[in-house]
């Protein structure tokens, strides 16, 4: 099973600037994706990062504010831009494996808690 | 648009009883169907899969297209299964994972 170390764990940070997550995988995946989880709700997903291409972008997120960078298979990045108090969330790296056809599992980090005030 | 529902937001059973987190989604085809659980202070990981078909932890959950539900089930809670609960859903294998708004499962002494 693959283990993911993502950091900052937490980050209280100042409207208006900027946080880098990163996300690093201990084993070569091919699917990575990054969600949103913000209080008392269930996870968003913001975009699936790929490999040598651009991030693939859930409705109602874009590049500009999620910036997503994945350089190889092992490692990803998610910049929140512009902050504000509404991007107060927890921010989650997952990967998925995959087995066989129909066995799938996802496995996260420990997630990234951000205060913006 | 593919959906999961859990009606239930908080759960509270007495240690001992039968314990059953409802899970409902809306989706025309075979869809991969899922718990994942989240303890306190831990990461977010799969209980189970319906695909498996297998108990994890004394937990089952019985996938019902006729109803469209998979409901997960527990006959005897235990202090330890408090936890936060998570029924997903993937079209395919390729697909991504849609989560429901999640179970907050309390066992009381």
């Amino acid at each position: 099973s693959a283990v993911i170390s993502q950091k900052p764990s937490r980050d209280i940070c100042q409207r208006g600037t900027s946080l880098t997550i990163q996300c690093q995988v201990d084993s070569q995946v091919t699917m990575m994706f990054w969600y949103r989880q913000q209080p008392g709700q269930s996870l968003t997903l913001i975009a699936t990062a790929n490999q040598g291409s651009e991030a693939t972008y859930e409705s109602g997120f874009v590049i500009d504010k999620f910036p997503i960078s994945r350089p190889n298979l092992t490692f990803s990045t998610l910049t929140v831009s512009n902050m504000s108090p509404e991007d107060s969330s927890i921010y989650l790296c997952s990967v998925e494996e995959t087995k066989w056809a129909m066995n799938t599992e996802a496995f996260f980090g420990q997630g990234t808690r951000l205060t913006v005030v | 648009a593919q959906r999961v529902t859990q009606p239930e937001k908080l759960l509270s059973v007495f240690k001992g009883a039968p314990v059953e987190l409802k899970c409902n989604y809306s989706y025309s085809g075979s869809p991969e169907l899922f718990w994942y659980v989240q303890y306190s202070r831990q990461r977010l990981q799969l209980l189970l899969r319906h695909i498996s078909r297998e108990s994890i932890k004394g937990f089952t959950a019985d996938l019902n297209k006729g109803e469209t539900s998979f409901h997960l089930k527990k006959p005897f809670a235990q202090e330890e299964d408090s936890a936060m609960y998570y029924c997903a859903l993937k079209k395919t294998s390729y697909d991504k994972v849609i989560f429901g708004p999640g179970t907050s499962l309390s066992v009381i002494p």
